[in-house]
């Protein structure tokens, strides 16, 4: 059974700060996904990271996977109040065919940023 | 170009009763999926499928009954509500290799 586990859960933060956020999954996979969601609002699609090794970087945010450590994170540089949201790490199992068999979720980073 | 379309988007039912959220996407999705978020549980699969007239049982699948008749649309069903099934519902839809696109969800609650 695939599990994904994401920390801190919870984040509190001032402006101007770095930070990062870790995901840690139990089993092979290849795909992670990181989504962002506002309050009462859907997710939204953040970075897809496909192979080992894999950076990819929007505007103060930043992800990486290495899947050697099954590890994934999400770096936020000189944070500001607008990256304020809960963000979620999401895995695709490695048999499942081009992704076909659904996500598993972290629980989720509730992140706040002060100003 | 509406993307992943979610109906109702909010709903109050009584225990025991029944009722279908649709979803709906324009983008000529393959693969389709229903999932429920909890407080401090993430999201997680309840059914999903991977092409007309298919689907499958995910994580959670108990209580719940799916149907895609159609390549564009994924029905979730309860038969008999109960109130461990208050939740937000979301949608999702994705082809191959790329990264799935979520609906707006649906707030459910059952009294």
């Amino acid at each position: 059974e695939l599990k994904v586990e994401q920390n801190p859960l919870f984040l509190s933060m001032q402006e101007g700060k770095n930070y990062t956020i870790y995901c840690n999954y139990s089993t092979t996979s290849d795909r992670l996904y990181w989504y962002r969601q506002d309050p009462g609002k859907s997710l939204e699609s953040l970075f897809v990271l496909l192979s080992n090794g894999a950076v990819k970087q929007e505007g103060r945010l930043m992800a990486s996977l290495d899947t050697k450590a099954r590890l994934s994170t999400l770096h936020i540089t000189a944070a500001v109040h607008d990256l304020s949201a809960t963000y979620f790490c999401a895995v695709d199992s490695l048999y499942s065919g081009g992704g076909a068999d659904g996500l598993t979720f972290g629980k989720g980073t509730h992140l706040i940023i002060q100003p | 170009n509406a993307g992943v379309t979610q109906t109702p988007k909010f709903r109050v039912l009584k225990t025991g009763q029944s009722m279908t959220l649709l979803c709906a996407q324009d983008m000529n999705h393959e693969y389709m999926y229903w999932y429920r978020q909890d407080p401090g549980m993430g999201l997680r699969l309840i059914h999903y499928s991977v092409g007309e007239g298919t689907t499958a049982k995910g994580e959670v699948p108990d209580g719940y009954n799916v149907s895609r008749l159609k390549k564009q649309n994924f029905l979730l069903g309860l038969e008999s509500a109960a109130p461990s099934q208050t939740s937000v519902y979301f949608c999702a839809s994705k082809t191959f290799n790329q990264p799935q696109h979520f609906g707006d969800g649906t707030r459910l609650s059952i009294l």
